[in-house]
This record gives C-alpha cells, structure tokens and sequence, in this order.
C-alpha cells in the first residue's frame, strides 16, 4: 500500500505565482514528516521537516508545510515561486523506521 | 562541510554483468543508507547499515545486490548479475545516528543504465 501520495505530477507556474503542493500519507499513529527538493542537477535536500508541535512549519527558502491531522496531509506552500525554484519536491514519511517517499512532483516555473 | 560522495557518477553496462557503487558519508555520521530512485518514482531504501552493522535490508534483492561497510565508514553496493529493471539511481545517503528525527543527507547518486 502507498504510504505517501503526492497528486500533482507536473505543476508549471509563472514567476510570483502561489504555490501548493499536495501530500497524503496512509497510516494513523505518531507521523514524522518531511518535504526535500531537487533543484536540476543536485542532489536532493531537506527543504523541511515536521516531528511535533506547531503544525505550521517553516523551511527554507520561504517554503512552509502544515500539518492537518484530520486530512492526514502535509501540503507545502510558497506564497510567490521564482525562476529558481524550479525542482523536483519530495514528501516522505517515517514509517517502521524507514523513510518513504512520494513519487515526486516537478515544478516548472517560467519567468 | 563536505557531503556524501559518490562514485562513479553514471555507469552504463550491459545484462548479466556486474557493477559496483562506491560511497563515503559525512564524516562522523554512523548511519549509511542506500536508496534505488527509478525513473519517475521517489527513492526505495535497500539497505540501512548503523556503522558496520545492517539493520535493515529487508527490501534488498539479495539473490543480485550486496552491499557492505566493512569498517562503519565507507560502503560499497554492487549488483551480481544486472537486470535491465535495475536501471535507476542509486543514492546514498547519511546520518549521524539512527535517530527518527535525524537528518538524512543525500549524495549525487550514481546513475546507472543496463541495456
């Protein structure tokens, strides 16, 4: 079974344009959650990451990502996407130890 | 800091030959992963080692893949014979310990192409 659903494949935007991306995960009890990016050419790196607390949590680069229990989501937002943000997004999440990531949704942001 | 390195960075081989995927993590860091990252999918973990010790290889196909980290430093991955599914990414990545809240640092990976 998928632990972790990311919906949007392919998302292209143009600069200053808000950004949501979605994220699923399937299972109940305690969730460590993380989003990575992979700008084109590097490797991938942690952008940030939820364990407890605040649900609303703030990453790098003007990322942010909140927690819904309820909806077992972790969306990542960004009020106005740059050129530069142009990547691949990861969610993952810890389960039985091992992190499980999403497939993956590809960011195209056009000047 | 230096990161996770990687070696080589692509390999092209054919079926039923061998390959092997060279990694040292960041210094200090006791916990070595590799991850197979097919094209269009997020990374599978294969294999988890805490220094020298596996603790978890419960996804590694272990009729072809074999992997080691002889000395809790550097590790090395190596698919005996290659399958054209094999064709993916390989990442390794890092960690200090084998902690839930422990960062994972990634490497480059190596790409690798089996026709």
């Amino acid at each position: 079974a998928q632990s972790v659903s990311q919906h949007n494949h392919h998302v292209i935007l143009s600069e200053a344009a808000s950004l949501e991306l979605g994220c699923n995960y399937s299972y109940g009890g305690t969730v460590n959650l993380f989003w990575y990016v992979q700008y084109p050419g590097q490797h991938l790196q942690l952008l940030l990451k939820y364990f407890s607390g605040d649900p609303l949590v703030k990453g790098i680069k003007g990322f942010e990502a909140e927690f819904i229990k309820s909806k077992f989501s972790f969306n990542l937002r960004k009020p106005s996407v740059q050129w530069s943000d142009t990547a691949e997004y990861f969610c993952a999440v810890i389960r039985t130890d091992k992190l499980i990531f999403g497939t993956g949704t590809r960011l195209q942001v056009f000047p | 800091e230096a990161g996770v390195a990687q070696s080589p960075r692509y390999k092209i081989i054919e079926k039923r030959q061998s390959v092997a995927f060279w990694c040292n993590p960041i210094s200090g860091h006791a916990t070595l992963y590799w991850y197979q990252q097919i094209l269009g999918q997020g990374p599978k973990l294969l294999i988890q080692f805490q220094n020298n010790g596996v603790v978890d290889d419960s996804q590694l196909p272990k009729d072809r893949f074999s992997a080691e980290r002889l000395k809790g430093v550097d590790s090395t991955l190596k698919i005996q014979p290659a399958k054209l599914e094999d064709s993916a990414v390989y990442l390794c990545a890092s960690s200090l310990t084998r902690g839930r809240t422990d960062t994972q640092y990634f490497g480059p990976g190596t790409r690798l192409t089996v026709l």
